[in-house]
């Protein structure tokens, strides 16, 4: 059963603390999305991957947020320093995108919810 | 600039009844899709509508695209409390950078 798999699921930091995000996309995709979800904003795109190289990362704060793949089984999202605005849920998902076509569908992780305290 | 609206925001129905969810978006799309959030879960995708007249369902649910209005719709049919959640549509330009644009989503609680 291919799933999207994030850790960690949960995670408390206290302000000024750094927090990496990791995310396995499902074997075989090429693409790997990077959302944020809170209630005030809904679902934002952050960042995303084609074949391990960034195409858009325009919803990320770029003082503060890094997204990366350093290799086809391991997207990561980190935030340096963590700030209390920060807290919301990160979604990885993943898809495979077909030449003009773009991703078919697009599969999400579990999450991984973060509290900066 | 692709925006996506979705209404109503909130919908709280009784069970066995009948409902539509509508999903607006701003410029021509080449895909849209319908997805479903329980509470403190992720999402998961219901349907993918590929061009003008698509219809597909999947049990008490029913999604249809209009791509000259530009509006897509969510039907329930009958509805049971297993379908209270969030729904969400998106749509994909394929131009440009691909990125996916997601409704404001419809929280909907069905009552016993």
């Amino acid at each position: 059963d291919a799933r999207v798999t994030q850790t960690p699921r949960h995670k408390v930091t206290e302000m000024g603390q750094e927090v990496t995000m990791r995310c396995q996309p499902i074997l075989g995709h090429n693409t790997v999305f990077w959302y944020r979800q809170t209630m005030m904003q809904g679902l934002e795109l952050l960042a995303y991957f084609r074949n391990r190289a960034p195409l858009d990362d325009s919803g990320m704060p770029k003082d503060r947020f890094s997204a990366e793949m350093p290799d086809a089984t391991l997207a990561t999202l980190k935030i340096q320093p963590s700030e209390p605005r920060d807290s919301a849920v990160y979604f990885c998902a993943s898809g495979l995108t077909h030449l003009s076509q773009g991703v078919y569908e697009q599969f999400f992780g579990p999450g991984t919810r973060l509290t900066v305290l | 600039e692709l925006k996506v609206e979705q209404n109503p925001l909130f919908l709280s129905m009784q069970e066995g009844k009948n409902y539509t969810i509508y999903c607006n978006y701003s410029t021509t799309s080449d895909r849209l899709y319908w997805y479903r959030q329980d509470p403190g879960k992720s999402l998961e995708s219901l349907f993918v509508l590929l061009s003008n007249g698509a219809v597909k369902q999947e049990g008490r649910l029913m999604a249809s695209l209009d791509t000259k209005a530009r509006l897509s719709t969510l039907h329930i049919t009958a509805a049971v409390h297993d379908l209270s959640a969030t729904y969400f549509c998106a749509v994909i330009k394929l131009s440009g950078t691909y990125k996916y644009i997601f409704g404001t989503g419809t929280r909907l609680k069905v009552l016993a």
